[in-house]
């Protein structure tokens, strides 16, 4: 089985320009998270979709957006870069379904975003 | 807003010794989980522990979540080069069909051959 794959892998932007990051999930995972890592805060939350839904949201400004298409592939978009959103941009994804041991996701390797 | 405190952020071991890396919240957590990281790829989930007081063994690491769920530890026997990485704690939180996994800062670990 194919893992979670994400494109691209690395991407230099300056500031003001936007980008879009896209990843496939694992064949039949219907939910998709967005994390930030940076070495300052660590892997921080970004959104969570599932069939299409956000299902979730974390403490991020408007500039970060995601959507997530019916075959369950998932783009988040930031927009007017800033040099604070350089970081390892990951994905992760996971059959969805609410257990007591919780999410069992698989991540990706991310996508390295550098602000100049 | 919860938060995971990890320690040691950093830590550099000879093979064959053993270690401890801990995480702690104030905040209670319906599992927590402990991920390894290595360069250049994503986490990887290693243990997911639910019960307080519930211990975990994965070979030569032992995963402890404490009583009041708002802590764990992860112990590693006899480290060997291949532990080398970042170990992350994560505390899940679920409810209404939703989830949120909230990251601890990680534990960079070196293994020195």
């Amino acid at each position: 089985k194919a893992g979670v794959t994400q494109t691209p892998r690395y991407l230099i932007k300056t500031r003001g320009q936007q980008v879009t990051l896209s990843c496939s999930p694992i064949s039949g995972h219907r939910s998709v998270s967005w994390y930030q890592q940076t070495p300052g805060q660590g892997l921080q939350f970004l959104f969570e979709y599932f069939s299409e839904t956000q299902r979730n949201k974390g403490n991020f400004p408007g500039r970060f957006s995601g959507r997530q298409f019916s075959n369950s592939r998932s783009e988040m978009n930031v927009s007017t870069l800033e040099l604070g959103d350089s970081a390892l941009y990951l994905c992760a994804s996971s059959l969805g379904r609410t257990s007591g041991r919780g999410p069992e996701q698989f991540f990706g390797p991310g996508t390295r975003l550098t602000v100049l | 807003t919860q938060l995971l405190e990890q320690s040691p952020q950093f830590l550099s071991i000879q093979e064959g010794e053993n270690l401890t890396v801990y995480c702690n919240s104030s905040s209670v957590f319906s599992s927590l989980q402990w991920y390894r990281q290595e360069p250049g790829e994503g986490p990887v989930l290693l243990v997911t522990v639910v019960t307080g007081g519930e211990v975990k063994k994965l070979k030569r690491l032992t995963f402890q979540f404490g009583d009041a769920r708002k802590d764990s530890s992860l112990h590693i026997t006899a480290a060997q080069p291949g532990d080398t990485g970042l170990y992350l704690c994560a505390g899940a939180l679920w409810g209404a069909g939703s989830y949120q996994l909230t990251f601890g800062k990680g534990t960079k670990l070196s293994v020195i051959p």
